[in-house]
């Protein structure tokens, strides 16, 4: 039972280029976030998805887009890259309930340190 | 709309000492609230959460109560560790309108060091 996984765990990208931060969660919940944790601001979120097959957005959406590939799979993509997204990026789960409510424990994983010149 | 503000850190303590963080909350529903914890290098862990006002969150000897008449959820512990020294989120889930998928809004974190 690995929990939450994300890849890569480290990048350096250009300005202007684009990537895709991989996250996957073997513990079967039906949400999952994505935030950013910049110095002295704590976690922002960026987008979440309630349950597979839907997304919203979070506080700070801008310069991203996310898919729910299944139900494990939930990925964020820059398009292009600026300077102003460099920051830690965290992938989160919880049970949840698809279409309702829920007050529920989230689960993180490690982290993907983005550098971007 | 919600938010959670935290003491200003760091906190640096001796080994032994006890521990005190504050966090005031703002929401406009019944939220609950939650103890993260980051150590060095790594994602956020849970530490302890309450779900209603008066309620005691505990969990390897910190602990935290659901203060809604102060809007406050202080952690604290009576005896610091080195290996207690982590950066440690105030955070809560809003559900006010049925609308929140669990979302969590975070304080600005606090760096604690103990120091044997």
């Amino acid at each position: 039972n690995a929990g939450v996984t994300q890849t890569p765990k480290f990048q350096v990208l250009k300005t202007g280029q684009s990537m895709t931060l991989q996250c996957a969660q073997d513990m079967n919940h039906n949400s999952m976030y994505w935030y950013r944790q910049d110095p002295g601001m704590g976690l922002r979120l960026i987008y979440y998805s309630a349950s597979e097959g839907t997304t919203d957005k979070g506080e700070v959406p801008n310069g991203y887009n996310v898919s729910r590939l299944n139900k494990r799979e939930f990925s964020l993509r820059l398009e292009s890259a600026a300077p102003s997204q460099t920051s830690v990026y965290f992938c989160a789960s919880g049970p949840g309930l698809a279409g309702a409510p829920s007050i529920s424990t989230q689960y993180f994983g490690p982290g993907t340190r983005l550098t971007v010149l | 709309g919600d938010s959670v503000t935290q003491m200003e850190g760091p906190v640096t303590l001796s080994e032994e000492a006890f521990l005190t963080i504050n966090c005031t909350y703002t929401a406009t529903g019944y939220p609950s609230l939650f103890w993260y914890v980051q150590y060095p290098g790594e994602g956020l862990q849970l530490l302890l959460k309450a779900t209603k006002a008066d309620d005691k969150g505990s969990n390897k000897g910190f602990e935290a109560t659901y203060r809604k008449e102060t809007t406050s959820f202080h952690l604290e512990k009576g005896s610091v560790q080195v290996s207690d020294s982590a950066v440690y989120f105030c955070a809560l889930s809003d559900i006010a309108g049925g609308t929140s998928y669990g979302k969590l809004t975070f304080g600005q974190g606090t760096i604690l060091t103990v120091h044997p």
